[in-house]
């Protein structure tokens, strides 16, 4: 399995609140994406980063922010989380060479 | 814009019996694809993928899947299942190699009968 791991893997919080959920690698892959899935639309990308403090927005990117200030670290932040924003969270790492992408275990987050 | 079709929802096949999971997709060069599996609570594995060449390609656990492109089609195959491999399947179509990210099939939950 690629060295990925996701944290919390649970978490639940209130309306309004900031949610920061990590995704750390040992791999030393470029490239790290954030997902979220959700019944009925499978996988669906939020923002993606191709270097340290080099992102860019996916297909659902309003609602989040992310950082990339060190290579082994993607953080994906909901500055107010919303109910629709109740997911599970997935990161994924890739490399140019391999361009595969491997994926984490997951984050579920609830908001109520 | 590239997109992904999964058309079945739901398929139920009996163990042992043959398998082959649909999957279309749209794109306007030539697509790099793939084949995840998802078990209930767990991350996704890659079962296999297509980059160019041989348009059959052999992945993990006994599957298979051809590339077809005058049908924009890239579908899953498994000559006999097993009760293991009921689980999710996504299909999922990139760009270079998907460095900017995946597009998802919506999934197909496979059941297994005994």
């Amino acid at each position: 399995d690629a060295g990925i791991t996701q944290s919390p893997r649970h978490k639940v919080t209130e309306t309004g609140t900031p949610v920061t959920l990590r995704c750390h690698q040992t791999e030393n892959h470029r490239y790290m994406y954030w997902y979220r899935q959700d019944p009925g639309h499978g996988l669906r990308l939020i923002h993606y980063s191709y270097g340290v403090k080099d992102t860019d927005k996916g297909e659902v990117s309003d609602g989040y922010s992310v950082s990339r200030s060190k290579t082994e670290d993607f953080l994906l932040t909901l500055e107010s989380a919303t109910s629709s924003q109740t997911s599970v969270y997935f990161c994924a790492i890739s490399e140019p060479v391999q361009e595969t992408q491997y994926f984490g275990p997951g984050t579920r987050l609830l908001v109520l | 814009a590239q997109s992904v079709t999964q058309p079945d929802i739901h398929i139920t096949v009996s163990e042992g019996a043959s398998l082959e999971l649909r999957c279309n997709y749209s794109y306007g060069a030539t697509p790099y694809l793939f084949w995840y599996v998802q078990s209930p609570g767990q991350g996704l594995q890659l079962l296999l993928k297509y980059f160019s060449g041989d348009t059959l390609v052999q992945g993990i656990k006994g599957f298979e899947a051809e590339f077809k492109r005058s049908q924009s089609s890239f579908n899953l195959r498994k000559p006999s299942v097993h009760w293991s491999d009921a689980a999710e399947y996504f299909c999922a179509v990139g760009a270079r190699g998907g460095a900017d990210g995946l597009t998802f099939g919506k999934g197909t939950h496979l059941i297994i009968q005994p």
